[in-house]
């Protein structure tokens, strides 16, 4: 059964600081994975899908690599601000079935002004 | 930009009555999802749907719980004689095809009392 990780669970940081978030998970036969951003009491908003194929992939500050071998994921953020001060997931998809994602617990960010 | 809609965004239920939970795919979509969320804790995958019928469901989906397309647009899911314990955030979920990146609705709070 595929198990998610994600470290650390909180993370707080000062205002233009580069920061990474980790999530690391057990099956590395995959097809995908994605990494979600959500609000306290809000949905799931997608930032970033890396298939299995690629290595990385970037939108703005976001960038997201991927290392399927050994079941790991960063997702990288550039020059932090006090609006991506939100919790942030990731899910990855196996190869198996019709596309169930797995999620990670999650890492709480506060980026303060 | 095209997004997927949840209605209510809060309900309120007695033990042992049942409810529907509502959603709008995005249109051209052909995968739909529900996934919950219990209050700290991880988001947890209950049913895909496609072409009508359920395509992989997981074990927290039992006969407690059915989904449907009623129409063209809606994507319901009834959990009958709802329990203490199906209180949660329940999000919907499409896709445009299997494998492509999920798009997430803002989720209804199922509180059951």
């Amino acid at each position: 059964k595929q198990e998610v990780t994600q470290i650390p669970a909180a993370l707080s940081v000062p205002e233009g600081e580069n920061l990474v978030l980790n999530c690391s998970f057990t099956d590395s036969a995959i097809y995908n994975l994605q990494w979600f951003r959500q609000d306290p009491g809000k949905g799931l908003t997608s930032l970033l899908l890396i298939q299995s194929s690629q290595r990385e992939q970037t939108s703005g500050r976001l960038n997201a690599s991927l290392d399927k071998s050994s079941g790991r994921s960063t997702l990288y953020i550039a020059a932090s601000q006090p609006g991506d001060s939100a919790t942030y997931l990731c899910a990855v998809r196996g190869n198996s079935g019709y596309s169930t994602l797995t999620f990670g617990k999650g890492t709480m960010l506060l980026v303060s002004p | 930009e095209p997004e997927v809609t949840q209605t209510p965004s809060h309900q309120v239920t007695q033990m042992g009555q049942e409810v529907i939970l509502r959603c709008v795919p995005i249109s051209n979509h052909l995968y739909f999802y529900w996934y919950r969320q219990i209050l700290g804790q991880k988001v947890e995958f209950l049913v895909s749907f496609y072409n009508n019928e359920i395509s992989e469901k997981s074990e927290i989906f039992d006969d407690q719980f059915s989904v449907e397309r009623p129409d063209g647009s809606n994507f319901t899911l009834k959990i009958r004689s709802t329990k203490l314990e199906d209180s949660a955030m329940y999000f919907c979920a499409s896709s445009e095809l299997a494998y492509n990146e999920q798009f997430f609705g803002p989720g209804t709070r199922l509180t059951v009392l």
